[in-house]
């Protein structure tokens, strides 16, 4: 079992429709859950971040965590085309050393 | 406010050259990691390091590769007697503690051995 798995899709959603980019993590001690966005031939970049259960939002995004399911999931409210990217998710784990351990991402398309 | 730098952004090397890749972190940040990524892949976990210490090595081959982030200067990727395989970008991020925290990546070095 992966720790960390996603859907490699490539997912694909109308312009301003929602899109739900889903995780689920392994190591049930896990404390923290961050969200990037990785465009082709770029570097990751922080979308956001969750250590509580429940919903965070910021702006268009929503993260999702629920502990209990070991499952991580982020909204993108409004997608616009230049959401179309590969969304990877990372969980900080807890066996020791803090380090930061990516699911393979999700690729979303978002048609005009 | 410059954010994680890596250089170079792009590197050639014959088969059995040495590769150095270097990383500053953000300012204020102490702690250091490495991945690497192949095309269409995700991110695979290769070393964490604090300043003077190597945290967590898991991830790295046990051959020709290894890693340093020394009191002074940048973190330093090594990859001695490149090989096809390497080929891969090579991505450092870094954060300003361990734990609960967010880490922040650079730009990346795209390692390519002919």
């Amino acid at each position: 079992q992966k720790e960390v798995e996603q859907n490699s899709g490539p997912l694909s959603v109308p312009e301003g429709a929602i899109a739900s980019l889903n995780c689920t993590y392994s190591d049930r001690g896990s404390q923290s859950f961050f969200w990037y966005r990785q465009y082709s031939g770029k570097s990751p970049e922080l979308i956001m971040f969750i250590y509580s259960n429940g919903d965070k939002e910021d702006g268009r995004f929503t993260a999702q965590l629920n502990k209990a399911s070991q499952y991580v999931s982020l909204l993108i409210r409004d997608s616009q085309p230049s959401d179309s990217a590969t969304y990877l998710c990372a969980v900080m784990g807890t066996s020791g050393t803090y380090k930061y351990i990516f699911g393979t991402g999700t690729r979303l398309k978002v048609l005009a | 406010n410059a954010g994680v730098m890596q250089n170079p952004r792009h590197l050639v090397r014959r088969r059995g050259q040495e590769a150095r890749l270097r990383c500053s972190p953000m300012k204020g940040h102490s702690h250091v990691y490495w991945y690497r990524q192949l095309p269409e892949e995700g991110l695979k976990f290769m070393v964490y390091l604090q300043k003077e210490n190597i945290i967590d090595e898991s991830g790295m081959p046990k051959e020709r590769f290894s890693a340093e982030f020394p009191k002074e200067g940048p973190s330093i990727l090594r990859i001695q007697q490149v090989v096809r395989g390497d080929s891969a970008a090579y991505f450092c991020a870094s954060s300003p503690q361990r734990g609960n925290t967010e880490a922040f990546f650079g730009q990346g070095t795209r390692l390519t051995v002919v």
